[in-house]
């Protein structure tokens, strides 16, 4: 039980083209969704925290227009990084809980590439 | 300010070995406190979580961790070190800010020799 998908696991995009991630809890409800960023052998940063029908919120530094999250129902969330450039490149990582006060699963991250 | 202290970045261990590695905490309310693992270009998994009761958890894999809250720790051991073992691990805290959230430590790379 408690399995997060994450799809695609890699992506190759355009310099100024969009790209769009998707995080999928497969046999729970996610009442919370969050997406985290890592650079290499380096901690995870997180991104933002979206709950299903709400406005996601996100971290002090974040930039909203570039990565829009969407948490549109209790099993998925979409991140979208808009315009993406080279600095976008990294390792994306979304987890899921049920609720508040217990433990958060993770997906098999998606690796970014933007040329 | 709540934080996350892993002090080692690096430990290598002999294959059969016993494992410690260390956590420290900042968090002014009652801790939850987690350990994933993470295999190169993964993503994390639960080993375990403490949240209140014996202050010494099990976890999958043969993992424990035992919370020491005078000492504000949470360091995960295994008796016996497997070459599969090899991976990141890091230690989270869950806090209230704001909404409730995951911090972090900057993780423990793991390397075992044969």
């Amino acid at each position: 039980g408690a399995v997060v998908s994450q799809h695609p696991s890699w992506v190759i995009c355009k310099s100024g083209t969009s790209v769009k991630i998707e995080c999928r809890s497969l046999d729970f409800q996610a009442t919370t969704m969050f997406w985290y960023r890592q650079f290499p052998k380096q901690s995870l940063m997180l991104m933002a925290t979206s709950n299903e029908g709400s406005k996601a919120t996100y971290e002090q530094g974040v930039e909203k227009d570039k990565f829009l999250i969407n948490h549109a129902s209790l099993t998925l969330s979409t991140l979208t990084v808009t315009s993406a450039h080279p600095e976008d490149s990294s390792f994306y990582i979304c987890s899921a809980r049920v609720r508040v006060y217990t433990e958060a699963f993770f997906g098999q991250g998606t690796r970014l590439t933007v040329v | 300010a709540q934080s996350v202290t892993q002090p080692d970045i690096h430990i290598t261990v002999s294959e059969g070995a016993s494992l410690e590695l260390r956590c420290n905490y900042s968090y002014g309310a009652t801790p939850y406190l987690f350990w994933y693992v993470q295999s190169p270009g993964q993503g994390l998994q639960l080993l375990l979580k403490y949240f209140s009761g014996d202050t010494l958890v099990q976890g999958i894999k043969g993992f424990e961790a035992e919370f020491k809250r005078s000492q504000s720790s949470f360091n995960l051991r295994k008796p016996s070190v497997h070459w599969s073992d090899a991976a990141e691990y890091f230690c989270a805290v869950g806090v209230t800010s704001g909404t409730y959230k995951y911090i972090f430590g900057t993780g423990t790379r793991l390397k075992v020799l044969a």
